[in-house]
């Protein structure tokens, strides 16, 4: 367990549909990185935050968002789905400082009908 | 980030050691080496980093060379559940807001019984 948990752990909606994922990070833990992985493709980092800011963006489409609370959980908002969206999602954690290594989640697995 | 060259696959006998080469020539002095590894669809999981020096814990050591353009990360007993797609990443590690992981392509290593 390494203490990253995503929720939900499946997710089956519509295309055009919006959906939420959401991460908790490992105590203590300040960054937050979101990835995607799709069949065909690798493990493409999309964003990261850092203490509630966003600290790099990646591949991300525009139709995709992300926030850090105060509490430093995080969300992943995926707006007007398509086919090609279905993938899996994964959430990773870092302190920040000192130490490091990123721990990751197990992931939501997004299918887009 | 530096770029990294991994094999795309490689195959060990159960019980024997893994070692699985990365190359990367164009590492900077402050970017350090990590290795992750990805089970069929899991989050991926650290195993280890390193700057310069020799570096081992409880899942594996890893060896960089004097140079530091290549490294070799050995898992000294390998099991079936090791069979996993191994990831080598070149990243720089500084406080504040550790930078993003790249993923590559990794090395997809089949233990065999």
């Amino acid at each position: 367990d390494s203490g990253v948990t995503q929720t939900p752990k499946h997710l089956i909606t519509a295309t055009g549909q919006r959906v939420t994922l959401r991460c908790s990070p490992r105590s203590g833990d300040l960054s937050v990185y979101w990835y995607q992985q799709s069949l065909d493709q690798g493990l493409q980092f999309l964003i990261q935050y850092y203490n509630g800011e966003e600290r790099a963006k990646g591949n991300i489409l525009e139709r995709f968002s992300a926030q850090q609370f105060p509490d430093l959980h995080s969300e992943l908002n995926l707006s007007s789905l398509e086919l090609g969206d279905s993938a899996l999602y994964f959430c990773a954690s870092s302190l920040g400082t000192g130490r490091t290594e990123a721990f990751f989640g197990q992931g939501t697995r997004l299918t887009v009908v | 980030d530096a770029k990294t060259t991994q094999p795309p696959s490689m195959d060990c006998a159960e019980g024997r050691a893994a070692n699985l080469p990365c190359n990367h020539s164009t590492i900077s002095g402050n970017e350090y080496v990590y290795w992750y590894r990805q089970i069929h669809s899991q989050g991926p999981q650290y195993i280890i980093h390193g700057l310069k020096n020799n570096e081992t814990n409880e899942m594996a050591s890893l060896i960089i060379t004097e140079d530091r353009k290549s490294s070799t990360l050995i898992l000294p007993h390998a099991t079936l559940r090791d069979t996993a797609v191994y990831y080598c990443i070149v990243r720089v590690a500084r406080g504040g807001a550790t930078n993003k992981l790249i993923f590559g392509t990794g090395t997809l290593l089949a233990v065999q019984p």
